[in-house]
């Protein structure tokens, strides 16, 4: 079962940077976060995960707040091929191996 | 390396045939997943299995679902008999332990 909270929906402007926010109040220690995104009709992309430490890679930033009840995905420059839906998944790392989709954030990024 | 590849890419069935969807997961992988993808109800994880065993198999919708892994290159979905509230995307995904999804390009299966 999904156990994180994304807005349906955003829109950004393009080369500007988009912040996706992603509530997991229920959180555990040994969880991890994960964010996806999904491009019409393809499947879902891996972008980045992270435990407790913000991570950037090439193609974000994860940024999670020190409770780790939230996190937020930053993609620094938008462009119109990052319009995509984008999931946040919270998973137990080294045990079960269960990935829950929940609805995650269409994201739209306007020229 | 190819990725994730799965079979047929589009099926268009009558109801009550028997469907079979296929799976190639990435060599090496040791984790598989089936997914499937309605708009109604999003992104659902049917079954995956570990090192060619199943392990959750909570969400699979009924007894018409099978899967199997008869070995570590080769998986597949069956649905007999078929339904019209199948419809949806497929999609089967593979992972090294207890790391990052692999997805392949889906199937999209169309029951009439």
């Amino acid at each position: 079962d999904a156990k994180t909270t994304q807005p349906p929906s955003m829109d950004c402007a393009e080369g500007r940077a988009a912040n996706l926010p992603c509530n997991h109040s229920t959180i555990s220690g040994n969880e991890y976060v994960y964010w996806y995104r999904q491009i019409h009709s393809q499947g879902p992309q891996y972008i980045i995960h992270g435990l407790k430490n913000n991570e950037t890679n090439e193609m974000a930033s994860l940024i999670i707040t020190e409770d780790r009840k939230s996190s937020t995905l930053i993609l620094p420059h938008a462009t119109l091929r990052d319009t995509a839906v984008y999931y946040c998944i919270v998973r137990v790392a080294n045990t079960g191996n269960q990935f829950y989709f929940g609805t995650g954030t269409s994201l739209t990024v306007i020229p | 390396d190819a990725g994730v590849i799965q079979s047929p890419r589009h099926e268009v069935t009558e109801m009550g045939q028997e469907v079979t969807l296929r799976c190639k997961p990435i060599s090496g992988h040791n984790s598989l997943f089936w997914y499937r993808q309605t708009m109604m109800r999003g992104l659902e994880l049917l079954i995956y299995f570990n090192n060619n065993v199943p392990i959750d198999d909570s969400g699979m919708p009924e007894d018409r679902f099978s899967a199997k892994m008869p070995n570590a290159s080769f998986s597949t979905l069956k649905i007999q008999p078929s339904e019209p509230r199948d419809s949806a995307v497929y999609f089967c995904a593979s992972s090294p332990p207890f790391e990052k999804l692999f997805f392949g390009s889906g199937t999209q299966l169309s029951v009439l």
